[in-house]
């Protein structure tokens, strides 16, 4: 079965933008969490939902928002970029709250 | 506060045995996660342990002891494809929540 998909791969912005990556579950996970990752502070949650509703918080501030559909894909949001949130953006889905994640390849945002 | 400790990075022989540790300190343990990240890919899991003691999968066995906080990877067998990060994740308190480590480096040489 196909696996986690999220778009685009890659994406250059300017500071001050905005930008809105998308990602697409495995069939039948309900679960889908997002993540930045950088060299220095490794995997840092940023939010997770489940069934359309948001479950589990980060500690990210308010320019950093997501939602989910009925059909479980999933968007994140980030407005007015700034230098320091070039990093690659990862997905995962799950089915539940304790099975294993499965990570699509990740958006690489490129602040300029 | 929620913390999660892994050695940044490692180096063993192609052939040998080597071992990650981790160690926690969680609000809440319901269980914890092993990952597999090679450079540029995405994660993959490789293991969850919910009580105490050893689980082996094939080349990769994981141990679990709550009572100390404390976990490790054991990768028999290296192989030069075992190069790779490994990140230890916790899944802490009733909300679920994943507590991830910042995970270890490991080099393996020919």
């Amino acid at each position: 079965k196909a696996g986690v998909t999220q778009t685009p791969r890659y994406l250059i912005k300017t500071r001050g933008q905005q930008v809105t990556l998308s990602c697409s579950p495995i069939s039948g996970h309900r679960s889908v969490s997002w993540y930045q990752q950088t060299p220095g502070q490794g995997l840092q949650f940023l939010f997770e939902y489940f069934s359309e509703t948001q479950r589990n918080k980060g500690n990210f501030p308010g320019r950093f928002s997501g939602r989910q559909f009925s059909n479980s894909r999933s968007e994140m949001n980030v407005s007015t970029l700034e230098l320091g949130d070039s990093a690659l953006y990862l997905c995962a889905s799950k089915t539940g709250f304790d099975t294993e994640a499965f990570f699509g390849q990740g958006t690489r945002l490129t602040v300029v | 506060g929620q913390n999660i400790d892994q050695p940044t990075e490692m180096t063993a022989t192609e052939g040998a045995i080597v071992q990650i540790n981790c160690t926690y300190q969680t609000s809440g343990f319901n269980g914890l996660f092993w990952y597999q990240q090679h450079a540029g890919e995405a994660p993959t899991f490789l293991s969850y342990n919910v009580l105490d003691g050893l689980e082996e999968k094939g080349r990769f066995s994981s141990f679990l002891s709550r009572s100390k906080g404390y976990s490790y990877l054991l990768l028999k067998e290296l192989q030069m494809k075992d190069s790779a990060s490994y990140l230890c994740a916790v899944n802490a308190g009733n909300n679920r929540k994943l507590i991830w480590g910042l995970g270890t480096s490991l080099g393996v040489n020919p």
